[in-house]
């Protein structure tokens, strides 16, 4: 079974400091793996997608990050804001858009 | 260029009663979705469109949710009779390719409470 897991499921951070999200799946076939954002009340908002082949891409202060060969993947956030406060959501493609979604974690970002 | 439309935003109805959420997608999108999305979890996908035809209702309760995309642009998401079980934002999502490494984009969702 296709399976995402996140961690932590909630973290608070000072404002400036910076955080990192993990992601831990199980799915196979993999196409790609995408961070989004979710802002309380919104849609997800897309941050990062990345292929087999990418290790690391980013997207201003956020920085994602991809193992392929452990199924892990990571997003960072360097200098938080108060509007990162958010749920960040890892989700894999395993082809044909067939998507498997975490959890997400609850970021709260604090002054 | 528009996002994704969704309406209405917020829902309230009583249990037994019927529901409708519309969507359009971004314009030229051939891929729609829609999503469940319970507090506190990540979206499950109750029914997939390519152009006007379905690609995965395999978690979609048919005995009471049924969705169209007729003219393969906008969409309809029905529930009838509602379940308490049933509140959550229902998410409405496009894509302009299927099986590809297109971004998928969300509307902002219709939030239902069902009393």
């Amino acid at each position: 079974k296709n399976q995402v897991e996140q961690s932590p499921q909630s973290l608070i951070i000072l404002e400036g400091k910076n955080c990192t999200l993990q992601c831990n799946y199980t799915v196979s076939p993999f196409s790609n793996l995408r961070w989004y954002k979710q802002d309380t009340g919104r849609g997800p908002v897309s941050l990062t997608i990345m292929t087999f082949s990418e290790n690391t891409k980013s997207n201003g202060r956020y920085t994602a990050t991809l193992d392929a060969d452990t199924k892990q993947s990571s997003l960072h956030i360097t200098a938080s804001q108060l509007s990162d406060s958010a749920s960040y959501i890892c989700v894999v493609n395993s082809g044909y858009s067939t998507l498997t979604f975490g959890k997400g974690t609850m970021l709260l970002v604090s002054p | 260029e528009a996002g994704v439309a969704q309406s209405p935003r917020y829902k309230i109805i009583e249990k037994r009663q019927s529901v409708a959420f519309w969507c359009n997608p971004i314009s030229g999108h051939a891929t729609l979705y829609w999503y469940q999305q319970i507090l506190g979890q990540g979206p499950k996908l109750l029914i997939q469109f390519q152009n006007n035809g379905v690609v995965d209702d395999s978690q979609l309760p048919k005995d009471r949710f049924s969705a169209e995309r007729l003219k393969g642009v906008d969409s309809t998401l029905k529930i009838q009779p509602a379940k308490l079980e049933d509140s959550a934002v229902y998410l409405c999502a496009s894509s302009s390719l299927q099986g590809t490494g297109n971004t998928i984009y969300f509307g902002e969702g219709s939030w239902l409470t069902v009393v």
